[in-house]
C-alpha cells in the first residue's frame, strides 16, 4: 500500500488553463503539505492542513487554491496556468505539525507549454 | 524570518572518498531533520536531531548538531555510488520548517 499518493504522475497542459492535483495518505496523519520543486531541486512549502484547516499559506499565487475535503486528503487546484508554474509539486503528510517525520508522496510533473 | 542556507550546492567525489554537506540556520532551531531525494524520486526521511550537540550515525552516514542548535552537519564516509542524490536539511523553529536548498552528490566510480 501506498502511504502517500498523488494523481496524476505527470501533467503537460497549455497555458491558461486550469488543472488540479490529487493527493492521499493513508497513514493516518494529521498534517498534510504541499511543496513546489523548481529545475534547480530548491523544494519550496506552499500550503499547509492540520486537520482539514490551513496552517501555512506561504506566498503562493491566488491562482493556487488547496482544499482538503477530509484530513486523508489535500488536493491543489491551480488556475489560469502560467510557464512559470512549470515544476513537479509534491504532497506531504506527517504526524503532527513540523516537528515529525514527513513522508512525501511520488511528485506530480507539471510542464506548461 | 527563519533562513535555512545549505552548502555546498554540488559536490563531485570520487567513489571510497567523503563527503559533507553543511546547513545553517539564521535562528536557533527546535530540531533539524535530514532527507534524502534520489534522482527522479521523492524526498526521503533520514533522521531527526533534537539535542544540542547531538550526534547520530547510520552505517557510513554521520549526523550532527551544533551547540548552539544553529548548524548541523551529514558526512558520508567512503561514498559508493547508491549514495548520488540531494540531501536537504530541514529546520523547525518558531512554529515553521524550512527546507534547505539541497546538495546533489555525485559519485564517479
Amino acid at each position: 500500500d501506498t502511504a502517500v499518493s498523488q494523481t496524476p504522475k505527470y501533467l503537460v497542459t497549455q497555458m491558461g488553463n486550469d488543472k488540479s492535483i490529487k493527493c492521499e495518505q493513508n497513514l493516518g496523519h494529521d498534517t498534510m503539505y504541499w511543496y513546489k520543486q523548481d529545475s534547480k531541486k530548491f523544494l519550496k512549502i506552499m500550503f499547509s492542513y492540520n486537520n482539514k484547516e490551513l496552517i501555512i499559506n506561504e506566498t503562493v499565487p491566488n491562482r493556487f487554491s488547496p482544499k482538503s475535503p477530509d484530513k486523508a486528503h489535500l488536493n491543489l487546484h491551480i488556475n489560469s496556468l502560467e510557464l512559470g508554474d512549470s515544476a513537479v509539486y509534491f504532497c506531504a503528510s506527517s504526524q503532527g505539525l513540523w516537528f515529525d517525520e514527513q513522508f512525501f508522496g511520488p511528485g506530480t510533473r507539471l510542464t506548461v507549454l | 524570518g527563519q533562513q535555512v542556507m545549505q552548502i555546498p550546492q554540488y559536490q563531485h567525489v570520487q567513489e571510497g572518498e567523503d563527503f559533507t554537506t553543511y546547513c545553517n540556520s539564521s535562528t536557533t532551531l527546535s530540531n533539524i531533520q535530514w532527507y534524502k531525494q534520489r534522482p527522479g524520486g521523492h524526498p526521503v526521511f533520514l533522521i531527526q536531531l533534537v539535542k544540542s550537540g547531538e550526534v547520530k550515525k547510520q552505517k557510513r552516514l554521520t549526523f550532527q548538531f551544533g551547540e548552539a542548535k544553529k548548524n548541523s552537519s551529514l558526512h558520508i564516509t567512503a561514498t559508493q555510488t547508491t549514495d548520488v542524490g540531494t540531501y536537504f536539511c530541514a529546520g523547525s523553529g518558531a512554529g515553521k520548517s524550512t527546507f534547505g536548498d539541497g546538495t546533489t552528490l555525485t559519485v564517479k566510480p
